[in-house]
């Protein structure tokens, strides 16, 4: 089954404006981890937050944690042109000792010059 | 020092015929994985590797695919007889220790005549 969940799957917005998109997943987690991807490119890591933690931020990234509701949030604030790109939310799940990752569908963020 | 690199980044072949997709992980990083990404979807993992061992292979269909990380060179993925439903973009990661983030490569786009 689908471990991660995100919404919105699209997401437009103007250069400057903020961007949030939202994970959600259903089992218990060693952490979370978001990524970038650009068209036709692989994966740059942006973030890992862990169970334990609740809040990380790095540069104009903002990622929070809920492990009550199990879900997850990257906020992207100030955003530029450059940001457009697909975003992916991935678990490593807590019965997992292997450090495989399960990704979410990923939501597509378009900003606008 | 470069990052996990993946050849060829393209590849075509007919049906029934097989695909070597090879992968170097990064310097000093001895746990590779393999994803599958499929068009306008996240990420599926395959199979996780350690130096001639595998690991997890619980996302790796049963038959016609393979890996392998021998001690000298690339991991290998192996797909026989291909068929249609094999074209996708395979990616690669690896990471220096389990609970570390991983290094994506750019991805083997995999396509079948």
């Amino acid at each position: 089954s689908q471990q991660g969940e995100e919404d919105p799957q699209a997401l437009s917005i103007q250069e400057g404006e903020n961007a949030t998109m939202n994970c959600s997943y259903k089992t218990s987690i060693n952490n979370l981890q978001w990524y970038r991807q650009n068209s036709g490119r692989g994966l740059v890591h942006l973030i890992l937050i862990r169970s334990n933690e609740r809040e990380k931020h790095s540069g104009r990234l903002r990622v929070t944690l809920d492990t009550s509701k199990k879900s997850s949030s990257l906020l992207i604030t100030a955003s530029r042109a450059a940001d457009t790109a697909s975003y992916f939310c991935a678990t490593d799940p807590g019965s997992s000792n292997t450090g495989k990752l399960i990704f979410g569908q990923g939501t597509t963020l378009q900003v606008k010059p | 020092n470069a990052g996990v690199m993946q050849n060829p980044r393209h590849l075509v072949r007919r049906r029934g015929q097989e695909a070597r997709l090879r992968c170097s992980p990064m310097k000093g990083h001895s746990h590779v994985y393999w994803y599958r990404q499929l068009p306008e979807e996240g990420l599926k993992f395959m199979v996780y590797l350690q130096k001639e061992n595998i690991i997890d292979e619980s996302g790796m269909p049963k038959e016609r695919f393979s890996a392998e990380f021998p001690k000298e060179g690339p991991s290998i993925l192996r797909i026989q007889q291909v068929v249609r439903g094999d074209s996708a973009a395979y990616f690669c990661a690896s990471s220096p220790t389990l609970r570390d983030s991983c290094i994506f490569g750019d991805g083997t786009r995999l396509s079948i005549l």
